[in-house]
């Protein structure tokens, strides 16, 4: 059973960078058929994905954010890692990892994508 | 960015009661839609996939289905642990949108 688990950065202060990393056990970060993104909620509020990193293709990331995140990743640690810079009050919010699943269905119906592993989740307060 | 529109956003409902959740895509994203449902303080989880798709270990109670850039979540028979917010989400563009939240209270 794959589990994924955040970090705990807690309190961020304005114009910091916030960092947050996610431990993933019971499967490899570089297996084919898996990307592995980044989640965020605010209290109170719906779910925002900030973006994700693919084994064989790199990074995307939500265009609202592309100019303040980078996501990487370490294999030797079967981790990956979220930065967002220059964070403020509206940063504040419960951020997931989350394992994207994508494939084809062998029927030949078509394709999957959807994240089937979540981490618990840690909140990350901006404030002073 | 493809806008996902969930109604109701929450409703009120009685253990037993057939419960209906929509979700409407601002444009075609074929079948890719998945539901999650999410419980206070907890991750979300993974009801249905590719529109119609039970994920495994999941009730039967819960289903899918599409009618365009219409999708539905049923929950055939509501049962005390579906008291829960669900959330809509395509995986048809590259950059994941969720819908708004639909919230399920007891009445």
């Amino acid at each position: 059973q794959v589990q994924l688990q955040e970090s705990d950065p807690g309190l961020v202060k304005p114009s910091q960078t916030l960092s947050l990393t996610c431990t993933v056990s019971g499967g490899s970060i570089n297996s084919n058929g898996y990307f592995w993104s980044w989640i965020r909620q605010p209290a109170g509020k719906g779910l925002e994905w900030i973006g994700r990193f693919s084994p064989s293709g790199g990074t995307n990331y939500n265009p609202s954010l592309r100019s303040r995140v980078t996501i990487s990743v370490d294999t030797s640690k079967n981790q990956f890692s979220l930065r967002l810079s220059s964070v403020t009050a509206a940063d504040t919010a419960v951020y997931y990892c989350a394992r994207e699943s994508v494939g084809f269905f062998v029927d030949g119906s078509g394709n999957y994508d959807f994240f089937d592993f979540w981490g618990q989740g840690t909140l990350v307060t901006v404030s002073s | 960015d493809i806008q996902m529109t969930q109604s109701p956003s929450s409703l009120s409902a009685s253990v037993g009661d057939r419960v209906t959740i929509s979700c409407r895509a601002s444009q075609s994203i074929s079948s890719y839609l998945n539901w999650y449902q999410q419980k206070p303080g907890k991750a979300p989880k993974l009801l249905i996939y590719a529109t119609s798709r039970l994920q495994s270990g999941v009730p039967s109670r819960f289903s899918g289905s599409a009618s365009g850039t219409d999708f539905t979540l049923t929950i055939s028979s509501l049962q005390p642990e579906d008291f829960a917010t669900y959330y809509c989400q395509q995986s048809y563009s590259p950059r994941v949108t969720f819908g708004g939240g639909a919230k399920v209270e007891i009445k």
